[in-house]
């Protein structure tokens, strides 16, 4: 097991409704990305998050916005939700200090819009 | 477009025999390439990485993986099946170009089934 944790463990919401979802990294790890593993699907990267900045983004709407906190915990959060953001959305932490830069990633959230 | 692709979407295998799961990738330049585990309901557990050198990588639970620059493959390997091997498998690339941040791009998956 990783030290990465995530909270809530599951989450059902209502299409239009907002979510946020919460990551605390591994010890030693200052940098959290984040991804949304689709149903059969490889996990696709939204964003990451490195000394409390946005450094990087996949494709995915505005509505999907994050922060990261002094003590590298972060948030996913997620307006107007709709029926395709229904998902297993996972946090990963890492270290510039790593070489190859692995990711370690937490048992993830399992958020159902309906 | 870069992309990962793992073209067996099961692999199934008898336990004690020697099981590979392929990996194949379009990214340009030198990238960093991974392989994870996810076990039902958990997170993707990390197994082995290549960056440099060796091209035969070892990693945990016995598991290895060869790298192939020409063919731009990275299969993962292993010697002797076990029944608790029996997961999910993702292949994933870090494009040496990724604009400063650690972005991966994953493959599909490949489910494994080990047999007793």
């Amino acid at each position: 097991e990783t030290g990465v944790t995530q909270s809530p463990t599951h989450l059902i919401k209502t299409r239009g409704q907002q979510v946020t979802l919460r990551c605390s990294s591994q010890s030693g790890h200052n940098t959290v990305s984040w991804y949304q593993q689709a149903l059969g699907q490889g996990p696709q990267f939204i964003f990451q998050y490195y000394r409390e900045e946005e450094n990087g983004r996949g494709n995915f709407p505005p509505r999907f916005s994050g922060l990261q906190f002094p003590n590298y915990s972060s948030e996913l959060n997620v307006n107007a939700l709709e029926l395709d953001d229904s998902a297993l959305y996972l946090c990963a932490s890492s270290s510039p200090g790593l070489a190859g830069g692995e990711q370690y990633f937490g048992p993830g959230t399992r958020l159902t819009v309906t | 477009a870069q992309s990962v692709a793992q073209p067996e979407d099961q692999v199934n295998v008898a336990e004690g025999n020697p099981l590979t799961v392929k990996c194949t990738y379009s990214v340009s330049g030198n990238p960093y390439l991974f392989w994870y585990v996810q076990y039902p309901n958990r997170g993707l557990q990390f197994l082995l990485k290549y960056i440099t050198g060796d091209n035969l990588v070892k990693g945990s639970y016995g598991f290895e993986a060869e790298f192939n620059k020409s063919q731009t493959s990275f299969h993962l390997k292993k010697p002797s099946a076990l029944v608790s091997d029996s997961a999910l498998y993702f292949c994933a690339v870090r494009p040496s170009f990724s604009g400063g941040y650690n972005k991966l791009i994953f493959g599909a998956g490949t489910r494994l089934a080990v047999h007793p």
